[in-house]
């Protein structure tokens, strides 16, 4: 299995401004991904993180709002840009290992956005 | 977009008894997958069912997949107050990696 770290686990933010959330893994992995989770609501996917290589968004999503970086296998920043109170939402980073179908989630970053 | 339902969407119990949870998705899956999240905190796996396996156990745990019916249930035996959570099913692709969710089951379990 996998462990997963994410800093920070909490902000408050004003509208306007950005911020990076950053994604950590004890353990090299074939693939990252992150997802939105509004409030009362199921998880949606945002992007799959490449690494060396520019993210894959999923429909709805754009590189201007969530550019996310993935340098190596085992680090990734999705930041989330120009807040609005809209995107005030959990974001959680996952990962999978090669080969293992399971998917790891971190803990989540729960973000309010006044 | 999400891919099915999950189903009943809150569940209130009592300790002891057993709790089930549906989940039906829409196309074809490699795989599906049912977590579980504490009050909107991570999510914890608990198990996984490949698109030809029928049935799967871990523990208090029983998965079962009818792929003809695109259809899936949770079953939790002898309940605790510990798993009051909200489940979720999510359906992979081994491809993509990509997870897709149910809209989840709330279930509250009491003491």
């Amino acid at each position: 299995s996998a462990v997963i770290s994410q800093k920070p686990s909490r902000d408050i933010c004003q509208r306007g401004t950005s911020l990076t959330i950053q994604c950590q893994v004890d353990s090299q992995v074939t693939m990252m991904f992150w997802y939105r989770q509004q409030p009362g609501q199921s998880l949606t996917l945002i992007a799959t993180a490449n690494q060396g290589s520019e993210a894959t968004y999923e429909s709805g999503f754009v590189i201007d709002k969530f550019p996310i970086s993935r340098p190596n296998l085992t680090f990734s920043t999705l930041t989330v840009s120009n807040m609005s109170p809209e995107d005030s939402s959990i974001y959680l980073c996952s990962a999978r290992t090669g080969g293992i179908e399971t998917q790891y989630f971190g803990p989540g970053t729960r973000l309010l956005v006044l | 977009s999400q891919q099915g339902e999950e189903d009943p969407q809150a569940l209130s119990i009592q300790e002891g008894e057993n709790a089930t949870m549906n989940c039906s998705y829409k196309t074809s899956i490699n795989n599906l997958q049912w977590y579980r999240q504490n009050s909107g905190r991570g999510l914890v796996h608990l198990i996984l069912i490949r698109s030809n396996e029928r049935e799967k156990h871990s523990g208090r745990l029983r998965v079962t997949l009818d792929t003809s019916k695109k259809s899936s249930s949770l079953l939790i035996t002898a309940s605790r107050a510990a798993d009051t959570a909200s489940y979720f099913c999510a359906t992979g692709s081994s491809n993509t990696g990509k997870l897709i969710f149910g809209q989840g089951t709330t279930l509250q379990v009491k003491p």
